[in-house]
């Protein structure tokens, strides 16, 4: 089975702070994705990368940055978090070829971060 | 831009009782269709997905969906709810063309009564 693991279920900081928010996956997938998740909003697209070093923004990448250095993980970083960035992070990867949906395709979730921002 | 509308933002439903939530898309293409289902605390996982040839799709879990392209819909549909189907259901759509991206809708938060 496809794991997609996240770092912590539960984060709390403070504003100013630099927060990382951390993403494994173990099925050797190109893509991965980064949204968050409000009530009455679903989920929306933050970040994503369909390869090692390669970024594309998503929806709403304000505030928002993100690494790729090995294949299997993908970081979050908000640089200085602010109370509006509270919220719950979701992670996710699918498989894919140079980012391009295919019939394949699926993206696997992991369990999400629960951040709040004080 | 693709767009995903699901209009009921809350259902509920007696347990045994049969169940259908909407979906409508805009997308000027053949869409990718998915549904997703979300328990309390979890991450999403797929019941089911639709990108080309029969438009009547099964899924796990009972579920099952039909795309009609002249309603641009993708309702999901189960013939008798359990009490383990309480949760939120997203409904996405996918391009086949660009990047491998989902739009999401805002969800429908499905209550089973007793």
């Amino acid at each position: 089975d496809v794991k997609v693991t996240q770092s912590s279920r539960y984060l709390v900081k403070r504003t100013g702070e630099k927060v990382f928010l951390e993403c494994v996956q173990d099925m050797d997938h190109e893509n991965m994705f980064w949204y968050r998740q409000d009530p009455g909003l679903g989920l929306r697209l933050i970040y994503f990368s369909y390869d090692v070093k390669m970024k594309e923004k998503g929806d709403i990448p304000e505030g928002y940055s993100v690494s790729r250095e090995k294949k299997e993980r993908f970081s979050l970083i908000l640089e200085s978090a602010s109370t509006n960035q509270t919220s719950m992070y979701l992670c996710a990867s699918s498989p894919g070829l140079a980012g391009a949906l295919t019939s394949t395709d699926t993206q696997y979730f992991g369990p999400g971060t629960r951040l709040t921002v004080l | 831009a693709q767009s995903v509308t699901q209009p009921d933002i809350h259902i509920t439903v007696s347990e045994g009782a049969s169940l259908e939530l909407r979906c409508n898309y805009s997308y000027g293409a053949t869409p990718y269709l998915f549904w997703y289902v979300q328990s309390p605390g979890q991450g999403l996982q797929l019941l089911l997905k639709y990108f080309s040839g029969d438009t009547l799709v099964q899924g796990i879990k009972g579920f099952e969906a039909e795309f009609k392209r002249s309603q641009s819909s993708f309702n999901l549909r189960k013939p008798s709810v359990h009490w383990s189907d309480a949760a939120e259901y997203f409904c996405a759509v996918g391009s086949a063309s660009g990047y491998s991206t989902l739009t999401f809708g805002k969800g429908t938060m499905l209550l089973v009564s007793p």
